[in-house]
């Protein structure tokens, strides 16, 4: 079935450095999320994407569409404490639809 | 943006009960809610999907008798964690889409931590 990787699983970082994640699958997506979820709470969009190739910014975070539509990859920089949380790619399982499926996440802790 | 709430947001319940976990969206129509499932360190899994007048649609392995969806309204859609165990402890999210402008994207309600006792 349709899954989505997220590496790293997760991670530890300095406050003010810049962070990476991706997201990986075997199938085709037309459309890629970037959700962020703190503890307690439901995910918050961060980012949309909706083209192959396309770089969509939002403040501090930009994320991108593979050109090969099974990828995509959210950089943060200058991070900061708020950053912490649990960040998870999603992608529509029928296209066209909100029904998503959710990668495994990749959660994030900044030392202060 | 649209808001989305869900009540309660926790909820401890005896093993044999029922709880019911509603989603509201506050200020749109929601034509279409999905209910998703969070275990603990896990990622969100999706339950059913769930259209303003007909029966919800369930993915493989969700039961439908367990976990009744009901969406009466344009604006509220209801899970009913039936004789509830304690496997049934989780965190459950609901989200919404509507139509025109509030059709871009999905919005996801706070969530509900079920606990089961």
């Amino acid at each position: 079935g349709q899954q989505l990787n997220q590496s790293p699983q997760s991670m530890f970082i300095q406050e003010g450095e810049d962070v990476s994640m991706n997201c990986t699958s075997s199938s085709i997506f037309n459309t890629w999320l970037w959700y962020k979820q703190d503890p307690g709470e439901g995910p918050v969009l961060l980012i949309a994407l909706y083209k192959a190739g396309e770089l969509t910014s939002n403040g501090r975070l930009t994320a991108q569409f593979g050109i090969t539509r099974k990828d995509s990859f959210l950089n943060i920089s200058a991070s900061i404490p708020s950053d912490v949380g649990i960040y998870f790619c999603a992608a529509p399982s029928v296209s066209g639809t909100y029904k998503y499926i959710f990668g495994t996440g990749t959660r994030l802790k900044v030392l202060a | 943006g649209a808001v989305v709430s869900q009540h309660p947001s926790r909820v401890i319940c005896k093993s044999g009960t029922s709880v019911k976990i509603e989603c509201r969206s506050l200020d749109f129509q929601a034509t279409t809610m999905f209910w998703y499932r969070q275990f603990p360190k896990q990622s969100l899994m999706l339950m059913a999907t769930s259209n303003e007048g007909s029966k919800a649609t369930y993915e493989q392995g969700v039961e439908k008798d367990k976990f009744l969806i009901n969406h009466a309204s344009l604006t509220l859609s209801t899970l009913t964690v039936t004789s509830a165990h304690p496997e049934d402890s989780s965190f459950y999210i609901c989200s919404a889409s509507g139509t025109g402008r509030m059709g871009t994207e999905a919005f996801f309600g706070q969530g509900t931590r079920l606990t089961v006792v």
